[in-house]
């Protein structure tokens, strides 16, 4: 069974911190994809990464960018966190073509 | 029009009846699509893949897909309450390893 391990569940922080979202999957899949999901407004892709060292931009990459520098591990970062990025941020992963498999979420609040 | 359109809902169903959800497409998605179930305050989880016109049957589940249409369909027979959740369809970027989301249909289905 895939397994995609987010760090948190719950986390607070407040403005102006560096925070960072930790993301680990067992199944040595090439992709791994960081969403945002606020109400009304869907699931929004903010960075993906096909390999070690690779990402790409998604539809919303301002104010965050990512590591990747083992396969299993994808992170993101946020900066300079700032209230607008209160949410719940989904990891996924997939072999290449394949379906994607997502943790179970860390709802962030900046305060 | 957007690349992948889903009905928001809510769609309320009574129970042991059957559910339909449908999604349809642009032309600039590929032809492989998949049905996410989330439940409130969840992360979503892959309940079906279809790639080939016509349906595909897994247990109370139907997905259809229709090429020439550019709709997908997912039908749940006998409905349950415990299917109440959002369902959330997507489709492969064209030349891409991401997924494309709809927006998710809310189904509610009442005892």
């Amino acid at each position: 069974d895939v397994k995609v391990t987010q760090s948190s569940r719950y986390l607070v922080k407040r403005t102006g911190e560096k925070v960072f979202l930790e993301c680990v999957q067992d199944m040595d899949h090439e992709n791994m994809f960081w969403y945002r999901q606020d109400p009304g407004l869907g699931l929004r892709l903010i960075y993906f990464s096909y390999d070690v060292k690779m990402k790409e931009k998604g539809d919303i990459p301002e104010g965050y960018s990512v590591s990747r520098e083992k396969k299993e591990r994808f992170s993101l970062i946020l900066e300079s966190a700032s209230t607008n990025q209160t949410s719940m941020y989904l990891c996924a992963s997939s072999r290449v073509l394949q379906p994607q498999h997502f943790g179970d979420g860390t709802r962030l609040s900046i305060l | 029009q957007k690349e992948v359109e889903q009905n928001s809902g809510p769609l309320s169903v009574p129970e042991g009846a059957i559910a339909s959800l449908n999604c349809t497409y642009s032309d600039r998605v590929s032809q492989s699509f998949f049905w996410y179930r989330q439940y409130s305050g969840k992360s979503p989880e892959l309940i079906m893949s279809i790639y080939s016109n016509g349906d595909k049957e897994d247990g109370r589940f139907t997905a259809q897909l229709n090429k020439a249409s550019q709709y997908v369909s997912l039908l749940i027979r006998d409905s349950q309450p415990s299917d109440s959740a959002t369902y959330l369809c997507a489709a492969r970027d064209q030349g891409a390893q991401k997924l494309v989301f709809g927006q998710g249909t809310r189904l509610t289905i009442n005892p």
